[in-house]
């Protein structure tokens, strides 16, 4: 079956620009995870969206932001860019089923750079 | 502080040396998961640990829960080229299978 897409896979804003990023699951994948991976902090949990709702949100603030689409499509925003928002956007598909061995199925990333 | 802790962060290593990977933590795991992630590619799942004491085998690799579910290893035998990446594990503490805890990984260089 086809993997996850994401879109676009790079791109460059500048401070105080927003963007918005895409990812289509896997067909019948019904959960939606996004996260942020730097160098120095590894993969951060931004948010999860289940069935078009928000089941889980990270610790990040409120300029990071999601929605989930009825065919599970997602998109995540990022408004008034800041230099330290520069890093890998990955987003990862899932069943949704809430059991202790869930595999999450990413796509390539999307790579922003903020100047 | 990281509730799953990866050792070492870096590794660089000649092709057909022995290797081995820890992930630590002082709380207990109902399961955990090891991903290799290649450079400019997501993280791929290698393999998923739930049984305290489980040892799994995927051709080279060996992955190891520990009894006590606080703790997995990755031994690589005769490391390839094809084995560089970035080596992530993850998991599920145990009572809450809302969120996956990560480790900051093992960033594994095998030259030719």
């Amino acid at each position: 079956k086809a993997g996850v897409t994401q879109t676009p896979r790079y791109l460059i804003k500048t401070r105080g620009q927003q963007v918005t990023l895409s990812c289509s699951p896997i067909s019948g994948h019904r959960s939606v995870s996004w996260y942020q991976q730097t160098p120095g902090q590894g993969l951060q949990f931004l948010f999860e969206y289940f069935s078009e709702t928000q089941r889980n949100k990270g610790n990040f603030p409120g300029r990071f932001s999601g929605r989930q689409f009825s065919n599970s499509r997602s998109e995540m925003n990022v408004s008034t860019l800041e230099l330290g928002d520069s890093a890998l956007y990955l987003c990862a598909s899932s069943s949704g089923d809430r059991t202790n061995t869930g595999e999450l199925f990413f796509g390539e990333g999307s790579r922003l750079t903020v100047l | 502080t990281q509730l799953l802790e990866q050792s070492p962060q870096f590794l660089s290593i000649q092709e057909g040396e022995n290797l081995t990977v820890y992930c630590n933590s002082s709380s207990v795991f109902s399961s955990l998961q090891w991903y290799r992630q290649e450079p400019g590619e997501g993280p791929v799942l290698l393999v998923t640990v739930v049984t305290g004491g489980e040892v799994k085998k995927l051709k080279r690799l060996t992955f190891q829960f520990g009894d006590a579910r606080k703790d997995s290893s990755l031994h690589i035998t005769a490391a390839q080229p094809g084995d560089t990446g970035l080596y992530l594990c993850a998991g599920y503490r145990a009572g809450n299978n809302r969120k996956l805890i990560w480790g900051l990984g093992t960033s594994l260089a095998v030259n030719p």
